[in-house]
């Protein structure tokens, strides 16, 4: 089966640093990889995806992410952090045509 | 077309009781999930369908819970005798018919459930 993994429930940064949400995959084959953010009360909303046309992928609000085939993951970045980031953070994959979602990870932005 | 629509937005019921919630995806998606989310927790996956047909079911999803999609068009979960640990936000999510496996979920906003 495959699967995501999430590190760290919480991650706090200052406005205008660099946020970094990382996220490994589990799978056998070539993984199809998403990233979504959900807002207080609101349902998810995608900011990218993994197409294998590129490794480096661009989203909204500036976010990014690089798939590593070497190091299994797919790690969310950008930049410099707006408070307006502040919101939950999902990594998910494709298996059996469902997405399988990661635990999560709390993005905190700091005036 | 105003996205994925689920109904009602939020639902306190008595232990107990049944409650039914609805959604209706982008309307040329033949692809509909349901999900559980619990606070600090991730969407975890009940259910799916391809058009009117219920293709898998998780083990989470007990005896209780049903869902139909009659028509394959909009969605129904409903939970019998429903319990304290049924509290949660429900949300569905549909997707397009596409060949590609990378075709993104779009998410209704969550039908919130409160079992007192």
């Amino acid at each position: 089966a495959q699967s995501v993994t999430q590190l760290g429930s919480h991650v706090s940064v200052s406005e205008g640093a660099l946020v970094l949400l990382r996220c490994n995959y589990s799978s056998s084959v070539p993984p199809y990889l998403f990233w979504y953010v959900q807002y207080p009360n609101q349902g998810l909303q995608l900011l990218l995806k993994y197409t294998s046309a590129a490794t480096l992928v661009k989203g909204i609000n500036g976010f990014e992410a690089e798939f590593k085939k070497s190091e299994t993951s797919f790690h969310l970045t950008k930049p410099s952090a707006h408070m307006s980031d502040a919101a939950e953070y999902f990594c998910a994959v494709i298996f059996t045509d469902k997405l399988i979602f990661g635990t999560g990870t709390r993005l905190q932005v700091f005036p | 077309d105003t996205g994925v629509s689920q109904n009602p937005r939020h639902k306190i019921t008595k232990r107990g009781q049944n409650v039914t919630f609805r959604c209706d995806p982008i309307s040329e998606h033949n692809r509909l999930y349901w999900y559980r989310q619990t606070l600090g927790q991730g969407p975890e996956f009940l259910t799916y369908f391809q058009n009117e047909a219920q293709l898998e079911k998780s083990r989470l999803l007990s005896d209780r819970f049903s869902a139909e999609r009659p028509k394959g068009s909009f969605s129904t979960l409903e939970i019998q005798r429903t319990e304290q640990g049924d509290s949660a936000m429900y949300l569905c999510a549909s997707r397009g018919s596409g060949g590609s496996m990378n075709t993104e979920a779009f998410f209704g906003q969550g039908t919130r459930l409160t079992v007192v």
